[in-house]
């Protein structure tokens, strides 16, 4: 009964290659965010879809590419990876954006991607 | 935009005393604030927060921060703490709209016996 859950949990790959991360969540939330938390712990967002719709876009390389078939599901994926891209992922949910209600971020247990 | 300075990166402290992690922010519209908690290899998760009313909020845990808005600050305090409070600790602001959530860089809290 996880709320919010990735895949795979840990990721080793040769850089130039492909590779895509899964994120789920089961709370009926509107609202999907991927975080990027590199090796001092640093958290930025990268991007956030609201009802599979793309809301939130930083500054991030377009080798990532985020994908949501519908709203209970965010995949990432990442093309040609490359070493600075080894950090731990994480997804997070919450029930809608721009509403007054309370609006917590659930996170996911994060996915800890190496790039060698 | 918003921006969140914790300005401490460790704090070691030995367990049954209180410790303070502080955290500032910048903003030029109204903001929500938040303290995450991560434990070792495990997502972030929410610990309390400041949305409206009262300046002085609290978790279930003991934690308590206070929203000082004249000095832009959301400090999170515990007057004793425990083993099982070594986590580290992520303040978080966002605009009224919750449009985007700003992650300060972390303070790692190290409890000691």
């Amino acid at each position: 009964d996880t709320a919010v859950s990735q895949t795979p949990k840990y990721l080793v790959t040769q850089m130039g290659n492909d590779k895509s991360i899964k994120c789920e969540q089961n709370l009926g939330h509107d609202t999907m965010y991927w975080y990027k938390q590199d090796s001092k712990k640093f958290l930025k967002i990268m991007f956030s879809y609201n009802n599979k719709e793309l809301i939130i876009n930083e500054t991030v390389p377009n080798r990532f590419s985020p994908k949501s078939p519908d709203k209970a599901h965010l995949n990432l994926h990442i093309n040609s990876l490359e070493l600075g891209d080894s950090a731990v992922y994480f997804c997070a949910s919450s029930p809608a954006i721009r509403t007054s209600s309370y609006n917590e971020q659930f996170f996911g247990p994060g996915t800890r991607l190496t790039v060698l | 935009a918003q921006s969140v300075t914790q300005l401490d990166s460790q704090v070691p402290v030995f367990e049954e005393a209180p410790v303070e992690l502080r955290c500032n922010y910048s903003s030029s519209v109204s903001v929500y604030l938040f303290w995450y908690v991560q434990y070792p290899n495990q997502g972030l998760q929410l610990l309390l927060k400041y949305l409206s009313g009262s300046t002085l909020v609290e978790s279930i845990n003991g934690f308590e921060a206070e929203f000082n808005k004249s000095q832009t600050s959301f400090h999170l305090r515990k007057p004793s703490v425990h083993i099982s409070d070594t986590a580290e600790y992520f303040c978080a602001v966002s605009d009224v709209n919750f449009n985007k959530f700003y992650f300060g860089s972390g303070t790692k809290l190290n409890v000691k016996p």
